[in-house]
């Protein structure tokens, strides 16, 4: 069975910085494009970020672009976001999610809360 | 960055009823449109791939159709269970983007 399985969330000030995780299982990592998607309270979805099965490629939605950074590792099968210079529109739970052009598998999400 | 507009954004359904929502894309995308469903409090799922390809466990009343801007997601016979919000999704240039959603409410 396929699980993804999000960590790092909470309560952070404006200009801070919070490390998402993402622990995957139940299917081969290393072959799948791996992606962030948030959602803000009551608001639809945004893609935020995605990598290459290899690490090969990321991208970034333009909002997040140098401040944010997503990144693998393989061998312990889990996807990171390093997210620095938290504004309080960064608020939203953050997903998880597999697939290069259908997302397939969503994590539970995490929630980022930022605030003074 | 392709906008995808959907309508509506809000129906109220009777169960046994069909429902049609629709999904524009600001420029031609193929078929490289999917659709989520996402219930309250839980993570969306994907409901259709490719406009028309049927995903492994949906029922068969999810339906899609449509090529290039124009797409269509069908639920024929609403069931209660399927209240929901619907999101289409485009996988064709970065970004990726999503329409804003259709809330569909049971009656």
């Amino acid at each position: 069975e396929v699980q993804l399985v999000e960590s790092g969330g909470g309560l952070v000030k404006p200009g801070g910085s919070l490390r998402l995780s993402c622990a995957a299982s139940g299917f081969i990592f290393s072959t799948y494009s791996m992606n962030w998607v948030r959602q803000a309270p009551g608001k639809g979805l945004e893609w935020v970020s995605s990598i290459t099965s290899s690490s090969s490629y990321m991208y970034y939605v333009d909002s997040v672009k140098g401040r944010f950074t997503i990144s693998r590792d393989n061998a312990k099968n889990s996807l990171f976001l390093q997210m620095n210079s938290l504004r309080a529109e960064d608020t939203a739970v953050y997903y998880c999610v597999r697939g290069h052009q259908e997302y397939d598998y969503w994590g539970q999400g995490t929630l980022v809360i930022v605030s003074s | 960055e392709i906008v995808l507009t959907q309508s509506p954004d809000f129906q109220s359904v009777t169960p046994k009823e069909k429902v049609t929502i629709t999904c524009r894309a600001s420029q031609s995308i193929g078929s490289s449109l999917h659709w989520y469903q996402q219930k309250p409090d839980q993570s969306p799922k994907l409901l259709i791939k490719y406009a028309s390809q049927s995903i492994s466990g949906v029922p068969s009343r999810f339906s899609g159709s449509g090529s290039g801007t124009d797409f269509t997601l069908t639920i024929n016979s609403l069931e209660a269970e399927d209240a929901a919000t619907y999101y289409c999704h485009q996988s064709l240039t970065l970004p990726r983007t999503f329409g804003q959603g259709t809330k569909v409410d049971i009656k």
